[in-house]
């Protein structure tokens, strides 16, 4: 079973910040916090990991708490583009999906 | 284009004939996953590798299954006697050694068992 919950569902309006929450209270000391998304009929995409500290990088930024029981996802000017099921996992290596959240951009 | 790539990208099949997919990784990574999603479902794993070493089986590999990466580049999925049950996305993914390396993901090979 997925040790994360995330929301069902989220929109956003294009030109904001999307701001994806994950709770992961049972994430172990050498798990880390992976983010995926996945656009419809196709494979998923890597997008930013992080272990305790907070990580950017050319996609989105990673905010993890000091106790790292919770995440957040923060796309920092989202477009049409990013509507798509995203994915938070705590994994050392085989990815154990959830249901993720879905994101709607809208205009 | 992730740079993982998958052969078929769709297959349609009668119930009862074997499927086999290729999946070639990113030349440089030494670790090969493979996972199953069905509609509306979050991937679920199968199974890795490590080179050409298998190192963990899901339960959801029955014996129906069977996964190979013979001299640790590509690897190959087949399905022996296919269900119905088996219609799903195929999915394999690549990344660098154990730990915190990032997986990346092909664009799967759909199955579609008739």
């Amino acid at each position: 079973d997925a040790k994360t919950t995330q929301p069902t569902s989220m929109d956003c309006a294009e030109g904001r910040a999307a701001n994806l929450p994950c709770n992961h209270s049972t994430i172990s000391g050498n798990e880390y916090v992976y983010w995926y998304r996945q656009i419809h009929s196709q494979g998923p995409q890597y997008i930013i990991h992080g272990l305790k500290n907070n990580e950017t990088n050319e996609m989105a930024s990673l905010i993890i708490t000091e106790d790292r029981k919770s995440s957040t996802l923060i796309l920092p000017h989202a477009t049409l583009r990013d509507t798509a099921v995203y994915y938070c996992i705590v994994s050392y290596n085989k990815l154990i999906f959830g249901a993720g959240t879905r994101l709607a951009v809208h205009p | 284009d992730t740079g993982v790539s998958q052969d078929p990208r769709h297959k349609i099949t009668k119930r009862g004939q074997n499927v086999t997919f290729r999946c070639d990784p990113i030349s440089e990574h030494n670790r090969l996953y493979w996972y199953r999603q069905t509609l509306g479902q979050g991937p679920e794993f199968l199974t890795y590798f490590q080179n050409e070493a298998q190192l963990e089986k899901s339960r959801l590999l029955s014996d129906r299954f069977s996964a190979e990466r013979p001299k640790g580049s590509f690897s190959t999925l087949e399905i022996q006697r296919t269900e119905q049950g088996d219609s799903a996305m195929y999915l394999c993914a690549s990344s660098r050694e154990e730990g915190n390396y990032e997986q990346y993901f092909g664009p799967g090979t759909r199955l579609t068992v008739t």
